[in-house]
């Protein structure tokens, strides 16, 4: 248990479904992040969120729409996907400010996520 | 974009062996972190390192961040079969106040299985 709940744990949409991820933090970090994991890839920082506000947004496509309405919580909203977006979702969280550790990422266990 | 090079990719494990991966970069971090993955969940921080030189271990696990600063090691003695699972390398880049800059990066795994 790393202080980091995600849910649902597997989500199967069609392509014209609208969905969302959801995750949870229990740590008290002020910075979320969500990660896209494909196979054989590094993992893909897909956004950042620190103390509520997106500070980054790494050239994501529209169909994937984040939101984060306090520090504590991460949505991921998906409409229009593709079966190439297809993939383990990944939220992490970190302190994000103060001591040098403020970059360590603690990850939830993930969305499996299959686009038919 | 920058890349940390992971090696080997794979690897098997015999009980009571020991093992060892290394991550490679052409430019000088300040922070590695190495994380443990097992199927179905999300990547678990094992060691965190922040001074170029220094050796941290945790259990059988023991990580250094070389002098160079642009590679890092993890070594696991005598190895169990829970061992398995798939073991990533992470960087953050080095500002010029000797700091640490951006985002993490992720290597793509060496993933750790039980010779059969």
């Amino acid at each position: 248990e790393t202080g980091v709940t995600q849910t649902p744990r597997h989500l199967v949409m069609g392509m014209t479904n609208k969905k969302s991820l959801k995750c949870e933090q229990h740590l008290g970090h002020n910075a979320m992040y969500w990660y896209k994991q494909s196979a054989k890839k590094p993992l893909e920082l897909m956004f950042v969120y620190s103390l509520e506000e997106r500070v980054e947004n790494n050239s994501v496509p529209s169909r994937f729409s984040p939101e984060c309405p306090n520090s504590s919580h991460l949505f991921l909203h998906l409409h229009t996907l593709q079966p190439e977006d297809s993939a383990l979702y990944l939220c992490a969280s970190s302190p994000g400010t103060g001591t040098s550790a403020h970059n360590e990422q603690f990850f939830g266990p993930g969305t499996r996520l299959t686009v038919l | 974009g920058q890349q940390l090079n992971q090696s080997p990719q794979s690897m098997f494990i015999q009980e009571g062996e020991d093992v060892s991966m290394n991550c490679t970069s052409s430019s000088i971090f300040n922070t590695w972190l190495w994380y443990k993955q097992e199927p179905g969940e999300g990547p678990v921080l094992l060691i965190a390192l922040y001074k170029a030189g220094e050796l941290t271990s945790n259990g059988r696990l023991t990580a250094q961040f070389g002098i160079t600063r642009k590679d890092s090691f993890l070594n696991i003695s005598a190895s169990i079969p829970s061992d398995v699972g798939i073991y990533f390398c992470a960087g953050q880049l080095g500002d010029d106040y000797g700091g640490s800059q951006g985002n993490l990066i992720f290597g793509k795994g060496t993933k750790l299985s039980v010779k059969p």
